[in-house]
């Protein structure tokens, strides 16, 4: 079956910009996560669904970043005025959300703001 | 110091040794323990997965986890060139959902 997809692979903005970045869940999977990749660092968690909802979104720097998944399966993670900072790999992960909280991950969209 | 500790190498071996990558942990209430493997430019894939503490075998891998030493092993057996990549060790408390908390990867390459 397919995998988490996420689009675009690659956005190049410039600072100040809005951009969306998209995340398509393996079907059936009830939890979705967003983790942000730099160079030489493992993921670290920005925001975790369960449905519709946003179940914690402890991991988001601040009120540039939001995310939303108003069907309970496509989800949009949103950046106001993008900052040099922000640049990095954005990761999406699914899963069931229950105990074993396995997550899959997608293929992530890298971010250059420039 | 970081919930999660992981030596980022690079780490070079032969085809065919057996690879040792290994993570420290402080959070006392991680239950759930896994590894990814990275290739570059790519998505992180989920290697191993285990509960609490034990051993767990697939194939050439191989999974350890001790809470009362509060460190974690993955051992790669006869390893291939496709081994190489990056190996991300990532941990859970049991609460339903909770995000993972990634050491920094190990990279690793194997020579042919």
């Amino acid at each position: 079956g397919a995998g988490v997809s996420q689009t675009p692979s690659n956005k190049v903005t410039e600072k100040g910009k809005y951009v969306e970045l998209r995340c398509d869940p393996i079907s059936g999977h009830t939890a979705l996560y967003w983790y942000r990749q730099s160079l030489g660092q493992g993921p670290e968690f920005l925001i975790y669904f369960q449905g519709t909802g946003a179940a914690d979104d402890s991991g988001l720097p601040n009120d540039r970043f939001f995310a939303v998944r108003p069907e309970g399966s496509v989800s949009t993670l949103k950046i106001q005025r993008t900052e040099r900072g922000d640049s990095a790999v954005y990761l999406c992960a699914s899963g069931f959300g229950g105990g074993n909280n396995e997550q899959f991950f997608g293929p992530g969209t890298r971010l250059t703001v420039l | 110091q970081k919930e999660v500790e992981q030596d980022p190498g690079p780490l070079s071996v032969p085809e065919g040794a057996i690879v040792s990558l290994n993570c420290t942990y402080s959070n006392s209430a991680f239950q759930y323990f896994m590894w990814y493997r990275q290739y570059s430019r790519k998505g992180p894939e989920l290697l191993m997965y285990t509960y609490s503490s034990g051993n767990k075998e697939d194939g050439r891998f191989t999974a350890q986890v001790d809470k009362s030493s509060k460190y974690i092993s993955l051992f790669i057996r006869d390893s291939q060139p496709s081994d190489s990549a990056t190996y991300l060790c990532a941990m859970s408390t049991n609460q339903a959902g909770t995000a993972l908390i990634f050491g920094k990867g190990t990279t690793l390459s194997v020579s042919s």
